[in-house]
């Protein structure tokens, strides 16, 4: 398939070790914020979100930290496996917006 | 699979030509959106439903795209006089509400020669 992105950071782990993918997001008025992953020629996949009056979310293998004073979002996945390898990027709008407005994306490669 | 769906998956055309994509919701979600998405970027709104009403659109949309949802269900984005610049994976989205989660399509990447 082609390449969502290629030029991209990278984050390349070993299977089974953890992973943490950071992103800096810039209005201070974003309240809602999702980090959604994207395989290579496939649309973007919610993977988990956080509203502003939380600063940490569990999911299955995943968490989400919020750091507001510094604008920071980080998504760690434990125990990373080879079907986690994608592009990662976060996203974030308001309560009352309608769009999202996207990240520059990390590309998370799991080695074997 | 999300549940969204757009054809075609992939268009080559001829620049000048005009193209049209579809977009097929979740079926309970009212609000559909569209995105431009380039190599190495992440997706860019374009412009946003709800119901049958186009309410908001971005600066990206120049008069040359048009985008429709007659029956508040499937939308259709056209482009009219493609560029070489207009090349990208056009994706669709939808959300049952605003301000929450969007769940996006395979999208339709547009190649234009």
């Amino acid at each position: 398939g082609e390449s969502v992105g290629l030029h991209l950071p990278t984050l390349s782990v070993q299977e089974g070790d953890n992973s943490i993918i950071n992103c800096a997001y810039s209005n201070s008025a974003s309240d809602y914020f999702i980090w959604y992953k994207q395989e290579s020629g496939k649309g973007p996949q919610f993977i988990i979100d956080i509203r502003s009056n939380m600063d940490k979310r569990q999911g299955q293998r995943v968490t989400v930290l919020l750091n507001k004073t510094v604008k920071h979002l980080s998504l760690q996945i434990a125990a990373t496996q080879p079907g986690d390898s994608a592009v990662y990027f976060c996203a974030e709008t308001s309560r009352a917006g309608n769009m999202l407005t996207f990240g520059g994306g990390t590309r998370l490669m799991v080695k074997p | 699979d999300t549940g969204v769906s757009q054809d075609p998956r992939h268009k080559i055309t001829k620049r000048g030509q005009n193209v049209t994509f579809r977009c097929d919701p979740i079926s309970e979600h009212n609000r559909l959106y569209w995105y431009r998405q380039t190599l190495g970027q992440g997706p860019e709104f374009l412009t946003y439903f709800q119901n049958e009403a186009q309410l908001e659109k971005s600066r990206l949309l120049s008069d040359r795209f048009s985008a429709e949802r007659p029956k508040g269900s499937f939308s259709t984005l056209e482009i009219q006089r493609t560029e070489q610049g207009d090349s990208a994976m056009y994706l669709c989205a939808s959300s049952l509400r605003q301000g929450g989660e969007q769940y996006f399509g395979p999208g339709t990447r547009l190649t234009v020669t």
